[in-house]
């Protein structure tokens, strides 16, 4: 079964920083992009970063030079690094595979970000 | 960047009518060198992850009804439901993923009149 499972969610504060993480099963995970999409409470989804295939990497200007996307494909995981985190990254993180469109998607891990 | 634009934010139809739902795009999503629009259509029903309905802007992903459908090309695109049944309760977004940064829709939401 293709799955995808994430982690690593929390309460941080202001400031802080997080890591997430990204567990994929049942599929060739190196032959996949992956992104990360962001959903705050009772709002629509936001991109937020995405990963391809050879390692490139691409970012949403609200966290650019803030979050780091990764990989390691031996491990088929994907993960999400997530410095100087704001009020406005509080949020549900979907990890999400990528053929071009995004059709496998995880069920999401929470980042509230308060003092 | 460009723009999704769903209209209406929300609609109500009653069991067994056609709902549709608009989303247009601030540049062309149709990439010429294959004639694909990069286009996809999401469902996502309340405490769980968004789900593929409609990828290329019209092409069914395996497993979805084929009451959903998806048309349009360039800028304009529609998601029609053609007889709703009350599990099709959910928002539906739209996507693109032409160009980064891949963006959404703000979302319409279907409920049942």
């Amino acid at each position: 079964e293709v799955q995808l499972v994430e982690s690593g969610g929390g309460l941080v504060q202001p400031g802080g920083s997080l890591r997430l993480s990204c567990a994929a099963s049942g599929f060739s995970f190196s032959s996949y992009d992956m992104h990360w999409v962001r959903q705050a409470t009772g709002k629509g989804l936001e991109w937020v970063s995405g990963i391809g295939t050879a390692g490139d990497t691409y970012y949403a200007d609200s966290v650019k030079g803030r979050f780091t996307i990764s990989r390691e494909n031996a491990k088929n995981s994907l993960y999400l690094l997530m410095n100087s985190l704001r009020a406005e990254d509080t949020a549900v993180y979907y990890c999400t595979r990528a053929r071009v469109y995004m059709d496998v998607w995880g069920k999401g891990t929470t980042v509230t970000v308060s003092s | 960047d460009i723009v999704m634009t769903q209209s209406p934010d929300s609609l109500a139809v009653s069991l067994g009518e056609r709902a549709t739902i608009n989303c247009k795009s601030s540049q062309s999503v149709l990439y010429s060198s294959n004639n694909k629009n990069y286009l996809g259509w999401y469902q996502q029903k309340p405490g769980q992850p968004p789900k593929l309905l409609i990828y290329w802007a019209s092409a069914r992903e395996s497993g979805v009804p084929d009451r959903f459908s998806g048309s349009g090309s360039g800028t304009d695109f529609t998601l029609t439901i053609s007889s709703l049944q009350a599990e099709d309760v959910a928002l539906y977004y739209c996507q693109q993923y032409y160009t980064t940064p891949l963006t959404f829709g703000q979302g319409t939401k279907v409920e049942i009149k």
